[in-house]
């Protein structure tokens, strides 16, 4: 099954872009991954599915244009500009693997972004 | 508008048991597949399981760490899921979100504290 990593920590000034990296484990370039927003003391709300080729389906509901994805190679990047207060969160992604008896779905560790 | 709602969250023992309900509405509950996710206080989020709908025979499937121990079922006349879970240890508190089987939709999640 894929291993997704994230770094623990970013930040970037109000007004500025970020580029937030989810990094699948080898041999797993053409996963799909969903990145997720979780503010604090609420639960994860779903931003938007990433493959390869870009965006996959829809952004969530109420997600801002200035939020976009691009994926490359073993990356799948989310990428926010002119970042707003609103946006200091955990950010999270996750994959599926498998099907039936041996399905499971994993995260990264997560991203705890900052605005300074 | 997709609404879900856990409940159930609790206090108990070590070795105990808690039943948590997700009430769903908004959405073809009884054609999708409902999964539960948990995070731990400061920690990312880990997968518990899985449950299929009717036409895929209700099929169940669940993370290793909880495996044997925790059970997913559902009651399509009801638009409810749920999370029995026994014989509980520490490692099992969390708070617990149930979610959609496309991933999108997440409830707003229920409280688990499993002290000594």
């Amino acid at each position: 099954q894929p291993v997704l990593t994230q770094s623990p920590s970013a930040s970037a000034s109000l007004g500025a872009s970020v580029t937030l990296t989810c990094t699948l484990s080898s041999g797993y370039s053409n996963y799909i991954v969903d990145w997720y927003q979780q503010r604090p003391g609420k639960g994860p709300r779903f931003v938007m599915r990433v493959g390869t080729g870009g965006i996959v389906g829809s952004k969530g509901d109420g997600i801002p244009a200035r939020f976009s994805v691009l994926g490359s190679g073993l990356n799948r990047y989310l990428t926010i500009k002119n970042i707003q207060e609103e946006d200091e969160s955990d950010y999270h992604c996750g994959a599926d693997h498998g099907s039936g008896s041996n399905f499971v779905w994993v995260f990264g560790g997560g991203t705890k972004l900052t605005v300074l | 508008e997709v609404q879900l709602v856990e409940s159930g969250g609790d206090l108990v023992q070590p070795g105990g048991s808690l039943k948590l309900s997700c009430a769903a509405s908004g959405f073809n509950f009884s054609g999708a597949g409902m999964h539960w996710v948990r995070q731990a206080s400061g920690k990312g989020l880990e997968w518990v399981g899985r449950i299929r709908s009717k036409v895929n025979n209700y099929a169940t499937v669940y993370a290793a760490s909880v495996k044997g121990r925790f059970t997913i079922s559902r009651d399509d006349s009801k638009n409810t899921a749920y999370l029995q879970m026994n014989s509980l240890k520490s490692e099992d508190t969390a708070v617990y979100y149930c979610l959609t089987g496309d991933y999108v939709f997440w409830g707003q999640g229920t409280l688990v504290t499993v002290y000594s």
